[in-house]
């Protein structure tokens, strides 16, 4: 069974950092890209980010990109969202996602809450 | 990377049928044929029940059908069920690997 695990989310002041992990079990997670999706409270899904499989090429919305960086650990099967100078408005659920092998998203954790609030 | 436009809600009864629109440009919807679709509860993970516009994934009811014309995908529901309500996202892929979701429709099952 696919199972993806978020953590790392939290409360921190704005200007501050904080890194997310995505644990990841029940595939072959060397083999898929990964993706990063948020949704502020009460509001709709918003991609973030995108990673290869073997890490080599990054996206991000232009929202996040130059402040957040994603990368991932095949040996230790995780995910990462390293998130830097941070603002009120990335406060969100933060979900990781697999991808198909294709161009959408199959499977997705639970989430993890960022707050980002003085 | 400007959100597709979803309606913000809809509603029907059950036996119904309910129709989507999603309205993206020709930098994405209008190009691609990677149109997806996911429904989320409330405070649940959100789950694909659409892809490449018209498939779709194991276990999920043909109640359920995807379209595109243009720049709008379309995701019809027929024969609602209450368990039907939820919000529904589409999402297409934007070029140079990036993804844009739509900002959401709330279906209310009457």
């Amino acid at each position: 069974e696919v199972q993806l695990v978020e953590s790392g989310g939290g409360l921190v002041q704005p200007g501050g950092s904080l890194r997310l992990s995505c644990a990841a079990s029940g595939f072959t997670f060397s083999s898929y890209w990964m993706h990063w999706v948020r949704q502020a409270p009460g509001k709709g899904l918003v991609w973030v980010s995108r990673i290869n499989s073997d890490g080599s090429s990054t996206s991000y919305a232009d929202s996040v990109k130059g402040r957040f960086t994603i990368s991932r650990d095949n040996a230790k099967n995780t995910l990462y969202l390293q998130m830097n100078s941070l603002r009120a408005e990335d406060t969100a659920v933060y979900y990781c996602a697999r991808d198909s092998g294709g161009w959408y998203l199959v499977y997705w954790g639970q989430g993890t809450l960022v707050t980002v609030s003085s | 990377q400007s959100a597709l436009t979803q309606p913000r809600s809809v509603s029907g009864s059950p036996g119904q049928s309910v129709t989507i629109s999603c309205t993206g440009t020709s930098s994405d919807v209008g190009v691609y044929n990677y149109v997806s679709w996911y429904q989320q509860h409330p405070g649940k993970a959100p789950k694909l029940m659409i892809y490449d516009v018209t498939k779709r994934p194991s276990g999920v009811p043909d109640r359920f059908s995807g379209s595109k014309s243009g720049n709008t995908a379309s995701l019809t529901i027929s024969g609602l069920q209450a368990e039907d309500e939820a919000d529904y996202y589409c999402c297409s892929y934007a070029g140079s690997y990036t993804w844009v979701f739509g900002g959401g429709t709330k279906l209310t099952v009457l």
